[in-house]
């Protein structure tokens, strides 16, 4: 299972938007709306930011939202802030009861 | 609070197997499944199996097949992963995560650094 691709960085200034890609296949993210995504600050757990394409967890802000579109999800921070500053991977469940994660993308907060 | 603890840092030879276990407390543990990802360092998040807590059943990326033993005692609330023939690309970090509903893992550990070295 090979990982889902996602840019390596974006970045853009505070009170901007940026949008993060994750693109797999029809085996994966175009085929299941189990489609997760997580941010991870440098030296600490991920921490789930978006479920089942675009559902927020209590207590994510709702700058955070996720959208799919055939086999390419995507992740758009809006109003974005320095404490954003960090790296995103996304998630899929896949065809083989498995799952796999993106390639993460370091989000840079200019 | 809902939240999943693991064990230490442990730091083992080529060859050597390596038992991290992830303890769950705030929530009933047989509930959900429970997950073991893991992270090289500098790299990104690989998803390495999940357990159910409540059958005991268990699934495996094709990866870790043969290698990998995930196990748990519902007594504790605690979870087992272990995995064996260790190489130098083991060097990781270890996390266990909840599983919640389809294909969302909602509560991390803090994660286990282990160390693979002669």
């Amino acid at each position: 299972q090979s990982a889902l691709t996602q840019p390596p960085s974006v970045s853009g200034s505070p009170g901007q938007s940026v949008t993060i890609s994750c693109t797999g296949t029809s085996s994966d993210v175009g085929s299941y709306n189990r489609v997760s995504w997580y941010q991870q600050p440098p030296g600490t757990a991920p921490k789930l930011m978006i479920y089942e394409v675009s559902n927020r967890p209590s207590g994510v802000p709702d700058r955070f939202s996720g959208s799919k579109s055939g086999n390419t999800a995507s992740l758009t921070i809006s109003g974005l802030q320095a404490e954003d500053e960090a790296d995103y991977y996304c998630s899929s469940y896949t065809s083989s009861s498995t799952y796999v994660f993106g390639t993460g993308t370091k989000v840079t907060v200019l | 609070q809902v939240q999943l603890v693991q064990s230490g840092a442990e730091v083992k030879k080529p060859g050597a197997s390596v038992k991290v276990s992830c303890k769950a407390s705030g929530y009933t543990f047989t509930g959900y499944y429970l997950h073991w990802v893991r992270q090289a360092p500098g790299q990104g998040l690989e998803w390495v199996g999940r357990i159910d807590p409540n059958s005991g059943g268990t699934n495996y990326a094709q990866k870790f097949r043969g290698r990998v033993t995930m196990t748990r005692d519902t007594s504790i609330s605690t979870a087992y992963m272990e995995l064996s023939r260790l190489t130098s690309d083991d060097t990781v970090v270890y996390y266990c995560a909840r599983g919640y509903g389809s294909g969302t893992f909602d509560i991390w550990g803090q994660g286990t650094m282990v160390t693979v070295s002669s």
